[in-house]
């Protein structure tokens, strides 16, 4: 099972948007909405920020927002802060034999 | 509110076995709605699903390691273990347990708590 597919990186200026894609097949991304994305500061364990494509746990902000569209899923990051400058990981669900899967990454930088 | 810890040696040496316990606390390991699982980052690089485990003892590997990886559980003492046999220097990386949720049928929605990760370091 190989790994998702995102961008390396991904920039823009303190009150811009931002978004991030995530590319997969039809025996995860685009087979299941499981998808989810955690935010990773340095040296920091990864934050649960979306889950089931757009759901966001309680306390994220409501900036942050997730779509998919076929076998490729999205996170936006409105109104970016300096706080949000960070890595980003995507992930879904990917069947029985290889329940789970993360992206590459994507470091977004607030200019 | 949970916590999860991990624990066990910093430094390993090649072709043997890396062995961590991660321990519970604040909830109970034996829920229906969770999985438990290990989640290693090697430095500077990107995030990989080890595997994980039910409190009945039903385990799920990634097939890329299944052939070295065992996942247990110790329901009594809240905790749940890995081992990673015949490491190599590629097995360096921070290794984090986490708590996945998943559906009545089994499918992982997300991993909505993580230890703190702890670094080992496979070296002689």
């Amino acid at each position: 099972q190989s790994a998702l597919t995102q961008p390396p990186s991904a920039s823009g200026s303190p009150g811009q948007s931002v978004t991030i894609s995530c590319t997969g097949t039809s025996s995860d991304v685009g087979g299941y909405n499981y998808v989810s994305w955690y935010q990773q500061h340095p040296g920091k364990a990864p934050k649960l920020m979306i889950y089931e494509v757009s759901k966001r746990p309680s306390g994220v902000p409501d900036r942050f927002s997730g779509s998919k569209s076929g076998n490729t899923a999205s996170l936006t990051v409105s109104g970016l802060q300096a706080e949000d400058e960070a890595d980003y990981y995507c992930s879904s669900y990917a069947g029985s034999n290889n329940p789970y899967v993360f992206g590459t990454g994507t470091k977004v930088t607030v200019l | 509110q949970l916590q999860l810890q991990e624990s066990g040696p910093g430094l390993v040496k090649p072709s043997e076995t890396l062995s961590l316990t991660c321990t519970v606390s604040g909830g109970s390991i034996s829920s229906s709605s969770y999985y438990w699982g290990w989640i290693r980052q090697p430095p500077g690089k990107g995030l990989e699903w080890i595997g994980s485990i039910y409190y009945s003892g039903s385990t799920y590997y990634n097939p890329s390691l299944k052939s070295r990886v065992t996942i247990s559980v110790d329901t009594s003492k809240n905790q749940f273990s890995l081992k990673l046999s015949s490491v190599t220097a590629a097995d360096t990386a921070v290794y984090y347990c986490a708590r996945l949720g998943v559906t009545i049928f089994g499918v992982v929605i997300a991993v909505d708590y993580w230890g703190q990760g702890t670094l080992v370091t496979v070296s002689s």
